[in-house]
């Protein structure tokens, strides 16, 4: 399949490492935020959501935190797995009623074994 | 249940031609979403209906695209006189909005239109 990800920022990780992924939004009036991750020829699977008004939310393996004063998001992965690999984008919500999501620009991530 | 479906998977056109790209939603969700997403890049948003309302079209890049859900199910995406650059992977998402905790969409497989 084609490859999602070709000049995208791509890092990469040690099997079993914890790995980080980060995003800057754009919108400080943003409600919600969701990670979602992206293989080769399929379309964007949920890996987890936060809202506004939190900071923290955990996961099965992964966390994400949210720094609303400087527009931060990242993804933490626990004890990275081969099929983490993957292109990882972030998106927001603007609070505009038709719930839209706008993506981030994407990091591939490369789980070496 | 069954996910996202989209067809067909891939599409080559010569440019000039009209396409006709189809999203089966997942059923009963009321939400559905087309967005369209270059090599290298993140999707970008193109549309949204709620049932068979097209409620926001602002993401169209030109009026040579145009979607359509006539009976709050099935959504066809059409691209008149295709050109070069709506050469894409065109993702369409759909969502139930009964779960007033989550805004999670869910994607289908997208179809890869290129424009020779």
């Amino acid at each position: 399949g084609e490859s999602v990800g070709l000049h995208l920022p791509t890092l990469s990780v040690q099997e079993g490492d914890n790995s980080i992924i980060n995003c800057a939004y754009s919108n400080s009036a943003s409600d919600y935020f969701i990670w979602y991750k992206q293989e080769s020829g399929k379309g964007p699977q949920f890996i987890i959501d936060i809202r506004s008004n939190m900071d923290k939310r955990q996961g099965q393996r992964v966390t994400v935190l949210l720094n609303k004063t400087v527009k931060h998001l990242s993804l933490q992965i626990a004890a990275t797995q081969p099929g983490d690999s993957a292109v990882y984008f972030c998106a927001e919500i603007p609070f505009s009623g038709t719930y839209k999501y706008i993506f981030g620009t994407g990091t591939r991530l490369k789980v070496l074994a | 249940g069954a996910g996202v479906s989209q067809s067909p998977r891939y599409k080559v056109a010569k440019r000039g031609q009209d396409v006709a790209l189809r999203c089966d939603p997942i059923s009963g969700h009321v939400s559905l979403f087309w967005y369209q997403q270059a090599l290298g890049q993140g999707p970008e948003f193109l549309t949204y209906f709620q049932n068979e309302a097209q409620l926001d079209k602002s993401g169209l890049p030109s009026d040579r695209f145009f979607a359509e859900r006539p009976e709050g199910s099935v959504s066809t995406l059409k691209i008149q006189r295709t050109q070069q650059e709506d050469s894409a992977v065109y993702l369409c998402a759909s969502s139930s909005r009964r779960q007033e905790s989550s805004y999670e969409q869910y994607f289908g497989p997208g179809t890869r239109l290129t424009v020779t």
